[in-house]
């Protein structure tokens, strides 16, 4: 069974940091690429980053270009975004998602909060 | 960016009833459109990818159709755990667009 849990999220003050974790299992993780997608509250779904099978690739939304990079370890199984310079409108839950191309799943996501 | 419509953005239907969700491209994307359903605290959960392509283990009566710049995801007769926010997306080119959601709620 594809499972990806996410870690890393909590409250954070605007201009800080946070490195989100991805921990992949049920399949073969250097196989697929990988991404992040937020959903702030009560708003819609927004693609934030993306990175390719041996992350050589990276690709990232214009919002989050410059602050925010994408990385993965294929020995350790796992998806990370390391955000910097952190914003209030960063403020959202961050989805781990497995390629979208050939049926993606999703993880349940982690909460990030920007807040002084 | 590709923008990408969905309509409705809500919807009150049913148990039983037929319905159908469209989405539209600001531009061709070929095939590569997929569907999502997603529940308040749960993992947004693909129905539908490259645009016809049931994922494995989701029931037979969601379907998707349509190439180019239109699409259509449709329930054939809508069950009790189908009440849920629907999102199209497309993957033909990043940045990788998110219609902005049907919500489908029990009339």
């Amino acid at each position: 069974e594809v499972q990806l849990v996410e870690s890393g999220g909590g409250l954070v003050q605007p201009g800080g940091s946070l490195r989100l974790s991805c921990a992949a299992s049920g399949f073969t993780f250097s196989s697929y690429w990988m991404h992040w997608v937020r959903q702030a509250p009560g708003k819609g779904l927004v693609w934030v980053s993306g990175i390719n099978r041996d992350g050589s690739s990276t690709y990232y939304a214009d919002s989050v270009k410059g602050r925010f990079t994408i990385s993965r370890d294929n020995a350790k199984n796992t998806l990370y975004l390391q955000m910097n310079s952190l914003r209030a409108d960063d403020t959202a839950v961050y989805h781990c998602v497995r390629e979208f191309d050939s049926g993606g799943y999703w993880g349940q996501g982690t909460l990030v909060t920007v807040s002084s | 960016d590709i923008q990408m419509t969905q309509s409705p953005s809500s919807l009150s239907a049913s148990v039983g009833d037929r319905v159908t969700i469209t989405c539209r491209a600001s531009q061709s994307i070929r095939n590569d459109l997929h569907w999502l359903q997603h529940k308040p605290g749960k993992a947004p959960k693909v129905l539908i990818y490259a645009a016809f392509n049931l994922q494995r283990g989701v029931p037979s009566r969601f379907s998707g159709s349509g190439s180019g710049t239109d699409f259509t995801l449709t329930i054939s007769s809508l069950q009790p755990e189908d009440f849920a926010t629907y999102y199209c997306q497309q993957s033909y080119s990043a940045p990788y667009t998110f219609g902005q959601g049907t919500k489908l709620e029990i009339k």
